[in-house]
């Protein structure tokens, strides 16, 4: 398996546009996470799904956000409008049920909205 | 809600040095989990640990669990500039039977490395 693959690896956009990033997940892997990650707040956890189905949302930051996993190979996060307070670097990680097992990180996607 | 504090924040040492990194999680520890990351990169799973008590090493750096202290410990020995990077502990929130749950992370311990 390639890992967890994500795209685009940097995105610059402006301010008020729609923003998509996407990601795949490790095949057999049920759980998926997003997280953001700013020098000033570390690695937050934005949403994360459970077979597809999001189980906990709290760390979206605002209505502007939303994620989406229409199957267990794909997920995409979505912001709409964009501001430049959402520039960071927002990490996919995908793991396997159980404890023992750990989180496999993509590469990131490197957000700058200007 | 469960919150992971790391420190120190940032730590430079000189190469042949040993150095810990401590994280202190603010509720009880299911499983803690050590990453290491590249700046601008993804993270990289390190080891995790499971048990109150465990420890585990691989190559020169050792972790511990110390779950009555809510706390765990990152060492490594003879530091390398192959060492420096980012360094930050994760940890599922809740102990669904054996589902990992929600993970969250630390701040990360930035280590510098000096030749």
């Amino acid at each position: 398996d390639a890992g967890v693959i994500q795209s685009p690896r940097h995105e610059v956009t402006e301010m008020g546009q729609e923003v998509t990033l996407r990601c795949k997940p490790i095949s057999g892997h049920d759980y998926l996470f997003w997280y953001r990650q700013t020098m000033m707040r570390g690695l937050e956890l934005l949403i994360y799904f459970n077979n597809n189905v999001p189980i906990d949302d709290s760390g979206m930051p605002e209505d502007r956000f939303s994620a989406k996993m229409p199957n267990a190979s794909f997920s995409t996060l979505k912001i709409q409008p964009s501001e430049p307070r959402d520039s960071a670097v927002y990490f996919c990680a995908s793991t396997a049920i159980g404890l023992g097992t750990e989180a496999f990180f993509g590469q990131g996607t490197r957000l700058t909205v200007v | 809600s469960q919150e992971l504090e790391q420190s120190p924040q940032s730590l430079i040492v000189q190469e042949g040095k040993n150095l810990t990194i401590n994280c202190t999680s603010s509720k009880t520890l299911y499983g803690l989990y050590w990453y290491k990351q590249k700046y601008g990169e993804g993270l990289i799973f390190l080891m995790m640990l499971q048990k109150g008590g465990e420890e585990k090493s691989h190559e020169k750096i050792t972790a511990k669990l110390d779950e009555k202290k809510q706390q765990s410990s990152l060492h490594i020995t003879a530091s390398q500039p192959s060492h420096a990077g980012i360094y930050l502990c994760g940890a599922p929130t809740e102990n669904y039977g054996g589902s990992q749950g929600n993970l969250i992370f630390g701040k990360g311990t930035k280590l510098s490395v000096k030749p």
